[in-house]
């Protein structure tokens, strides 16, 4: 069964820590995506990778960075969390214009 | 940046009705259109890619339309269940690397 997984399920972190959020995935897929999700504004993008080491700002970047060191993992990293990155984080990735495959989310809170 | 929108944002449903809901989006210029069911604690789960006009698919109950055209697309729920209960998600594949942009949902709430 393929599998999109990340890390944590739930975090609950302080203003001003750096949080990282990790995503693996299974299925050899060169594209990777990072998406929050707040009530009422579906999901945004802030991240995307095509490549080993290559990255992507999508609409919403500011305050985050992302690292692609290896195909399979794509990590999220709130440089300075701050209570509006209190959200759902969706990873997904995909091989192409056939869609995603989704991890599970991790719903971060600041507090 | 492509808007697509989602109506209505929530609704009601009675076990046993059928329901539908739209997708409008401002222009053709997309690869292809996708619905996902997101239902809570679980991730969001493909249901159909469209990329023809009039393209048409169908899963169990439900079904899907799309007319690129005039700018929507139609999900379908036939004899609604209680596990019919989720969001459902909207999408555009908007480059040819497959970057996905999303309607806000539509949630939808089947009572027994």
């Amino acid at each position: 069964d393929v599998k999109v997984t990340q890390s944590s399920r739930y975090l609950v972190k302080r203003t001003g820590e750096k949080v990282f959020l990790e995503c693996v995935q299974d299925m050899d897929h060169e594209n990777m995506f990072w998406y929050r999700q707040d009530p009422g504004l579906g999901l945004r993008l802030i991240y995307f990778s095509y490549d080993v080491k290559m990255k992507e700002k999508g609409d919403i970047p500011e305050g985050y960075s992302v690292s692609r060191e290896k195909k399979e993992r794509f990590s999220l990293i709130l440089e300075s969390a701050s209570t509006n990155q209190t959200s759902m984080y969706l990873c997904a990735s995909s091989s192409g214009i056939g869609g995603y495959t989704f991890g599970s989310g991790t719903r971060l809170t600041v507090v | 940046i492509l808007n697509v929108e989602q109506s209505p944002q929530s609704l009601h449903v009675q076990e046993g009705d059928s329901t539908n809901f739209t997708c409008s989006f401002p222009s053709s210029n997309f690869y292809a259109l996708h619905w996902y069911r997101w239902e809570t604690a679980k991730s969001p789960e493909a249901l159909f890619v469209m990329t023809l006009n009039g393209d048409e698919k169908k899963k169990g109950r439900i079904s899907a339309t799309l007319n690129t055209k005039e700018g929507y697309s139609y999900l379908y729920i036939k004899g609604s269940q209680p596990e019919d209960s989720a969001t459902y998600l909207c999408a555009l594949t908007t480059d040819s690397w497959g970057k996905l942009q999303f309607g806000a949902g539509t949630q939808v709430v089947v009572t027994p």
